[in-house]
């Protein structure tokens, strides 16, 4: 599975889109891109999945580069309670379907 | 929907016990299901993947005689820790993985914190 490099942490102004970067330069053609947050103490939640195109939720953006070698999670209007670690993963789109976590990045929230 | 539980909470044991943790999907079965450990300040680690009816896959230098892992059914998955010992003081993790999913399969359970005093 692709190894993903993260910055360790980044702060974001309340009400202000927090934009969260993820290189995966390894990552081959049938690998799927996932976010996940994990809110202290507590399991990781989804937040987003892409495989080539940008896709959107009610939660979150996430915009792959044409290369797929980086891409970036856009919460467009952070409050508080999205203060959490995000951590970007490739998986495999068959097989185990298991996740190898990276170090993820701390996100604050400033009021 | 797609709700995992894990039970207990948290637990606090003497070393040398053993503390079995369930995992269950509520609302779904679960193909796999899946056991990380996390220690303060760090990443998940993903400690093994658990098939119902099969053995366990254990990633490499987890000790699957420390660690035991059965997933009888299709919504319950347990881990063993056996002779807990204060350094298995850690968060412990699982994820279960819908059955006939094609995205997002894979949802946490609340995590389960084990202290060994």
């Amino acid at each position: 599975d692709a190894k993903t490099t993260q910055p360790p942490s980044m702060d974001c102004a309340e009400g202000r889109a927090a934009n969260l970067p993820c290189n995966h330069s390894t990552i081959s053609g049938n690998e799927y891109v996932y976010w996940y947050r994990q809110i202290h103490s507590q399991g990781p939640q989804y937040i987003i999945h892409g495989l080539k195109n940008n896709e959107t939720n009610e939660m979150a953006s996430l915009i792959i580069t044409e290369d797929r070698k980086s891409s970036t999670l856009i919460l467009p209007h952070a409050t508080l309670r999205d203060t959490a670690v995000y951590y970007c993963i490739v998986r495999l789109t068959s097989g185990t379907y298991k996740y190898i976590f990276g170090t993820g990045t701390r996100l604050k929230v400033l009021a | 929907g797609a709700v995992v539980s894990q039970h207990p909470s948290w637990v606090i044991c003497k070393s040398g016990t053993s503390v079995k943790i369930e995992c269950r999907s509520l609302d779904f079965q679960a193909t796999t299901m899946f056991w990380y450990r996390q220690f303060p300040k760090q990443s998940l680690m993903l400690m093994a993947t658990s098939n119902e009816g099969s053995k366990a896959t254990y990633e490499q230098g987890v000790e699957k005689d420390k660690f035991l892992i059965n997933h009888a059914s299709l919504t319950l998955s347990t881990l063993t820790v056996t002779s807990a010992h204060p350094e298995d003081s850690s968060f412990y993790i699982c994820s279960a993985r819908i059955r006939h999913s094609s995205y997002n399969e894979q949802f946490f359970g609340p995590g389960t914190r084990l202290t060994v005093l």
